[in-house]
């Protein structure tokens, strides 16, 4: 079965380090996604990426985080000087909007742990 | 802004029924999800509902009513592995993006 890969499962990195989580949507899908969990709070959504641009954004996807698919298969979240309050899971998730109303697949995630 | 509602924690037996509620306020609606997750693990998709009542797959059974902003999960003939988080997420319109929102999770626990 198809399905989301996150790299890697697990960094820790410096406060101020830039870090870049990767995935690999599953591949038909053309709708991708990043979200984060800090521990013991709810599923937030960061930013959506449509046709090879942002298709939205929320409040907490400012100027330090950036997105890009740099091929055909990756696609990457940027953070470019971390803060210990970017400590969090990192889900990527995808979609096929082919089919009315489908779900996204949700990747493992990375856990990310800032330092 | 959107505001979704469920119970932190529920607790249940092997082989009993469990209900989870969700209530939503949320500006425009197109489609409410609900989703399982382990902990430390990704959000797996459960079901699916955009219009008015049940949809029932297996033992996972799910229903909706838009004019109430209510939904339900209902985990029939529990099992051990059933215990995890249940996600409620609502889909908005306008979103070109087509987010979720979610709620913050029930977390249930199934007991022998």
């Amino acid at each position: 079965e198809p399905e989301v890969t996150q790299t890697p499962s697990h960094q820790v990195t410096q406060m101020g380090q830039e870090v870049i989580l990767r995935c690999v949507p599953i591949s038909n899908h053309l709708y991708f996604y990043w979200y984060r969990q800090i521990l013991g709070q709810k599923v937030e959504f960061l930013v959506s990426f449509y046709n090879n641009e942002i298709s939205e954004k929320s409040e907490i996807f400012d100027d330090q985080f950036s997105v890009e698919r740099p091929d055909g298969s990756n696609f990457t979240l940027k953070i470019r000087s971390t803060k210990l309050e970017d400590s969090a899971m990192y889900f990527c998730a995808s979609r096929n909007p082919d089919r009315a109303n489908t779900e996204a697949f949700f990747g493992q995630g990375t856990r990310l742990t800032v330092v | 802004g959107q505001n979704i509602d469920q119970p932190t924690e529920m607790t249940a037996t092997e082989g009993a029924i469990v209900q989870i509620n969700c209530t939503y306020q949320t500006s425009g609606f197109n489609g409410l999800f609900w989703y399982q997750q382990h902990a430390g693990e990704a959000p797996t998709f459960l079901s699916y509902n955009v219009l008015d009542g049940l949809e029932e797959k297996g033992r996972f059974s799910s229903f909706l009513s838009r004019s109430k902003g209510y939904s339900y999960l209902l985990l029939k003939e529990l099992q051990m592995k059933d215990s995890a988080s249940y996600l409620c997420a609502v889909r908005a319109q306008p979103a070109a993006g087509n987010k979720l929102t979610f709620g913050g999770g029930t977390r249930v626990l199934v007991k022998p």
